[in-house]
């Protein structure tokens, strides 16, 4: 069963409008991190924001926010006021321990690609 | 400040060939984890390494392996080459095990080709 699940292969979204980026997780550990990533065309994974599973509040990092609703297990990206340059495939990585070795892991999503439209 | 750096950028290599591919982290930073991200899918776990000892594998063959130096840098070494390692290689860098939130910084990744 996948950890993480991205549904949207694609978004068409218009300048200064906002955008929801799903994304669901599956885990049975009582203590894990979801991140999100930004990967232009150029390849490097950018950081946006990070979610705690023990964090109260919903994160956000400027015109990043996670919409967190942890019964669901859904970890959404929201972000506010696109620009252009948000154009770029997103993806959703929840952390895992690994249970031989004592390390952690990222396990991503499929990703989204978003395109930002005049 | 140096981020991640990643080399070479990009690779063309034979079907049975052998590769290695190096990183270095962020100054300070004791872990490395490397993943393989193939056209179209998200970044699969190949390794992570911590204080030079191995700290988890993921999925991967044998003809995987890496190793991490005294300074922290790190190789990936994959042998036998197969079409299917066709991929974006990344690597990872963080002061710990990222057991809590470190901040994860990726290198802009080692594009192999494999023909």
């Amino acid at each position: 069963a996948q950890k993480i699940t991205q549904t949207q292969p694609g978004m068409f979204v218009q300048e200064k409008e906002a955008v929801t980026l799903d994304c669901t997780y599956d885990t049975s550990d009582p203590s894990y991190g979801l991140f999100w990533y930004k990967q232009p065309s150029s390849g490097e994974m950018i950081f946006l924001i990070y979610q705690g599973s023990y964090d109260q509040q919903n994160a956000t990092e400027g015109r990043y926010s996670l919409n967190f609703q942890k019964a669901r297990k859904s970890a959404n990206l929201v972000i506010s006021a696109s620009q252009l340059g948000d154009s770029a495939m997103y993806f959703c990585a929840m952390r895992e321990p690994i249970l031989t070795g004592g390390g952690n892991k990222l396990t991503f999503g499929t990703g989204t690609q978003l395109k930002v439209e005049l | 400040d140096a981020g991640v750096t990643q080399s070479p950028t990009h690779l063309i290599k034979t079907r049975g060939q052998q590769v290695t591919l190096r990183c270095s982290p962020i100054s300070g930073h004791k872990s490395v984890s490397w993943y393989q991200q193939v056209l179209g899918q998200g970044p699969q776990f190949i390794f992570q390494y911590y204080e030079k000892e191995e700290r988890g594998r993921g999925n991967f063959p044998d003809r995987f392996s890496a190793r991490q130096f005294p300074n922290y840098s790190s190789e990936l070494n994959v042998n036998a080459l197969l079409l299917g390692d066709s991929a974006l290689y990344l690597c990872a860098s963080s002061p710990g095990t990222g057991a809590v939130h470190y901040g994860y910084t990726f290198g802009s990744g080692t594009r192999l080709t494999v023909v």
